[in-house]
């Protein structure tokens, strides 16, 4: 079954700096990849996803590129905001069907003011 | 709001008890699904339903029973659990006609004394 390792665990950064977030998949057969941002007491939100046709997607200050060969795929958060403190989660899967997301760890991420 | 409500959102049970977690999404959607949120784990997939499937992550007890009437409201029945099954339990819903995202309700926190 499909495996999504998710790094780092945590990452802190200045406001205005970027932040990257990495993940890995295992099953060559997913073929679509979201992100969720969930704030505390929240359920998860999706903020950017992406298919496997496809090899970048950008959404203002949000984007990720997808790299089917290594099987890895990155969020970039550009000119970080305060609100943008949260634990990120990346996700794999086959679109098609019951689409059963299988997710990594789970990134939480800080903005120093 | 995401469209998905959970109730009770917080849940404390004894080991014997017996007790019920609804969903109900008003999103027209036709997919519903279970996860379960721990801190040692990632967002695992417990169970997903919609009107011509459903599908079982074969590690869930027994103890953990899914219920979905119709396609707006879904259930988790909770019978003899243990400490270990406290956590968040998140439950989400998806468009299967065309919708690639899943959109998360705010959980329930159980905690198993």
């Amino acid at each position: 079954g499909e495996n999504v390792e998710q790094h780092p665990s945590t990452l802190s950064v200045q406001e205005g700096d970027s932040a990257v977030i990495k993940c890995t998949y295992s099953d060559s057969a997913s073929n679509y990849f979201p992100w969720y941002k969930q704030e505390l007491g929240k359920g998860p939100q999706l903020i950017i996803d992406i298919r496997s046709n496809v090899g970048e997607k950008k959404d203002q200050r949000i984007a990720v590129t997808l790299n089917k060969t290594a099987k890895h795929f990155s969020l970039h958060i550009t000119e970080t905001q305060p609100e943008d403190s949260a634990v990120y989660f990346c996700a794999a899967s086959f679109i098609q069907g019951a689409q059963k997301l299988v997710f990594g760890q789970g990134t939480r991420l800080t903005i120093n003011p | 709001e995401t469209g998905v409500t959970q109730t009770p959102r917080h849940l404390v049970m004894g080991m014997t008890n017996k007790k019920s977690l609804k969903c109900e999404q008003h999103l027209g959607h036709n997919a519903m699904y279970w996860y379960k949120q721990s801190a040692k784990k990632p967002l695992e997939l417990m169970f997903v339903y919609s009107l011509e499937e459903r599908v079982e992550n074969n590690s869930v007890p027994s103890r953990f029973s899914p219920e979905c009437p119709n396609s707006s409201h879904l259930f988790l029945h909770l019978h003899t659990l243990q400490p270990e099954d406290s956590a968040l339990y998140l439950c989400a819903s998806r468009n299967k006609r065309g919708g690639d995202t899943q959109y998360f309700g705010p959980g329930t926190r159980l905690t198993v004394l």
